[in-house]
């Protein structure tokens, strides 16, 4: 069954430091997504991409937060200079069109702790 | 603002037992709700729902939505402890919008 990938499963970073996020969603899949979920906390949208652009964000994903598809299979959040409360689990999360009968697929997650 | 409800937040039963997971939502505008399973790590699909009274089942799994009560119910029979989990109800407003979550149900099944 096709899976979304992220890598790294937990990374660890110093306080004001950048991280990047990496996800490969499933080759057929138009619309890709970042989520994030603090500890005992629900999953809270951040972004939105399709076509190459940001098509939607919320209030969280504010200038130190940007998203990238480098080279076509590769969807990147990186996140510039890095706060205690970005410490969550970051899901990456794509879906071939709105509507289809199966919802989104999400990775298994990047856990990033700030430090 | 949009806005997702679950209950009962967590949930302990023994192995054999129905339960019953409860979702609602106010929405500006609905498409459809959707039911994850979250155990370790990302969450699992299980339903998405759009019509209301029609039920969708999958194995021992099942889940119908009321649009006029706007809730969902995500029903689990003969539990076992492999369903031990954390089950989060999602809302997809229309058009091309991101999914609204709920704060999830833990369930705890014991043998």
């Amino acid at each position: 069954e096709p899976e979304v990938t992220q890598t790294p499963s937990h990374q660890v970073t110093q306080m004001g430091q950048e991280v990047i996020l990496r996800c490969v969603p499933i080759s057929n899949h138009l619309y890709f997504y970042w989520y994030r979920q603090i500890l005992g906390q629900k999953v809270e949208f951040l972004v939105s991409f399709y076509n190459n652009e940001i098509s939607e964000k919320s209030e969280i994903f504010d200038d130190q937060f940007s998203v990238e598809r480098p080279d076509g299979s590769n969807f990147t959040l990186k996140i510039r200079s890095t706060k205690l409360e970005d410490s969550a689990m970051y899901f990456c999360a794509s879906s071939e069109m709105i509507g289809q009968d199966y919802g989104y697929t999400f990775g298994s997650g990047t856990r990033l702790t700030v430090v | 603002e949009d806005k997702v409800v679950q209950s009962p937040l967590s949930l302990v039963v023994h192995e054999g037992d129905t339960v019953t997971l409860n979702c609602s939502y106010e929405v500006t505008n609905f498409r459809s709700l959707l039911w994850y399973k979250q155990e370790k790590k990302a969450p699992t699909f299980l339903f998405m729902l759009t019509s209301s009274g029609i039920e969708k089942k999958s194995g021992r799994l099942s889940s119908i939505l009321d649009k006029k009560e706007l809730s969902s119910i995500l029903n689990i029979t003969a539990t076992q402890t492999g369903d031990s989990a954390i089950y989060l109800c999602a809302v997809m407003p229309r058009g091309n919008t991101p999914l609204v979550f709920g704060k999830g149900t833990r369930l705890s099944v014991i043998a």
